[in-house]
């Protein structure tokens, strides 16, 4: 089973930083099989990116995704008031598919 | 529109059995596989499993933690997708949601239902 591991697990920010959000793997995820989701509080998590850095539909380009192998990154160029969430990590390529503890992002 | 809609949650005794529905709307459901997700109460999501599209044999894969006490199945003509919970436990006290995979295989998921709660105390 691949373990991801998130870090910070709390990232406390204000309107207009730029986030950075890590996920490291506990071995090469395959194909770069490396998805992201939002989750605020109460609702269910929404898709942001699959394949390590393609956005998903209709989510804007403020969010961005990058890395490949056991280490990937998720940033955030500007926060924007609605983007304070938690966000986790989920690899697909290998079963059991797996997700991270997850980040949160608060406000500072 | 994508839809997926969860129903079926409730308060059960440990041992006991639930099963949850999963009504989708909006897209070719058979074309897809769809998958289970859980989420203890203040915790992180848990991938619970997935049942692959007809073209991809209709199998399924399952977390260990339930491997034996829940079947995932699905009836393409109606659109709906099943999770069957036997012998279950305390530790089975989640949100379950449905999610809709990329493709009939399997991968990311890309539409999420809102959920439906399972207690059982």
């Amino acid at each position: 089973e691949i373990v991801l591991t998130q870090s910070p697990g709390t990232l406390s920010l204000s309107p207009g930083e730029r986030a950075t959000l890590s996920c490291r793997a506990s071995q090469s995820v395959s194909s770069n099989s490396l998805a992201w989701y939002q989750q605020k509080h109460g609702q269910a998590p929404r898709l942001l990116m699959y394949g390590a850095s393609s956005r998903a539909t209709g989510i804007p380009d403020r969010f961005s995704g990058s890395g490949s192998g056991t280490e990937f990154t998720l940033t955030i160029s500007r926060l924007e008031p609605e983007d304070f969430a938690v966000y986790y990590c989920q690899q697909y390529g290998s079963s059991p598919e797996t997700f991270g503890p997850g980040t949160k992002v608060d406000i500072k | 529109e994508v839809q997926v809609v969860e129903s079926g949650g409730g308060l059960v005794q440990p041992g006991r059995s639930l099963r949850l529905s999963c009504t989708a709307s909006g897209f070719n459901f058979g074309a897809y596989a769809m998958s289970w997700v859980r989420q203890a109460p203040g915790k992180g999501l848990e991938w619970v499993g997935f049942i692959r599209s007809k073209a991809f044999g209709g199998t399924t894969d399952y977390a260990a933690s339930v491997k034996g006490r829940f079947t995932i199945s699905r009836d393409d003509s109606k659109s709906i997708a099943y999770l069957q919970m036997n012998s279950l436990k305390t530790e089975d006290t989640a949100v379950y949601y449905c999610t809709r995979g990329m493709d009939g295989y399997t991968g990311y998921d890309d539409y999420w239902g809102q959920g439906t709660l399972v207690t059982v105390s």
